[in-house]
């Protein structure tokens, strides 16, 4: 089982409407939870951290943990063309310094 | 302020040859990371530092070394290089405040090894 999970889609999504991607892990020790997105031939840039189960809103973007189901998601609300990525989900636990990556999930927003 | 430069970008080499790539920070950063990533895969961690002097490895050291004498550098070095090593490089330097940590990437060096 990997420890990051991540649809790698492509998932496609009209502009304007919400994009919704998800992640699940396997370390139930994980404490800390990242979205990056990462434009063709360009480097991951972070967009989204989680810490507490619930829910984190910055701007369109907004972030969903459930620890005991361990997933974590990324809600994109009025999606632009701009939007359309790889969206990299990234975890670790406590005191550990390195993050484990999923794969991450193609997005494409249709104008 | 940069942030974290990688140099080169881009680079081609032949089947056993050695190179390093460098990676710089200026943030003060105390912990650094190489990542490699392969065409439509995440990114794999080689080798990291959590401070000048302190190295460990990562999920993929195999056919790499690092070095870590300043805070503000973290090169990767290829010894004997292989196909399989054909990939993108990414390094990243971080920093935890208030138990949250944030991570920020390099642009990234480009290798083909033929």
């Amino acid at each position: 089982q990997k420890e990051v999970e991540q649809n790698s889609g492509p998932l496609s999504v009209p502009e304007g409407a919400i994009a919704s991607l998800n992640c699940t892990y396997s370390d139930r020790g994980s404490q800390s939870f990242f979205w990056y997105r990462q434009y063709s031939g360009k480097s991951p840039e972070l967009i989204m951290s989680i810490y507490s189960n619930g829910d984190k809103e910055d701007g369109r973007f907004t972030a969903q943990l459930n620890k005991a189901s361990q997933y974590v998601s990324l809600l994109i609300r009025d999606s632009q063309p701009s939007d359309s990525a790889t969206y990299l989900c990234a975890v670790n636990a406590v005191g550990n310094e390195k993050l484990t990556f999923g794969t991450g999930t193609r997005l494409t927003i249709i104008p | 302020n940069a942030g974290v430069t990688q140099t080169p970008k881009f680079r081609i080499l032949k089947i056993g040859q050695s190179m390093t790539l460098q990676c710089t920070q200026d943030m003060n950063h105390n912990y650094m990371y190489w990542y490699r990533q392969d065409p439509g895969m995440g990114l794999k961690l080689i080798y990291y530092s959590v401070g000048a002097g302190i190295t460990d490895k990562g999920e993929v050291p195999n056919g790499y070394n690092v070095s870590r004498s300043t805070t503000e550098d973290f090169p990767l070095r290829l010894e004997l290089a292989a196909p399989s090593q054909t990939s993108v490089y990414f390094c990243a330097s971080s920093y935890i405040a208030g138990g949250q940590e944030t991570q920020y990437f390099g642009p990234g060096t480009r290798l083909l090894v033929l």
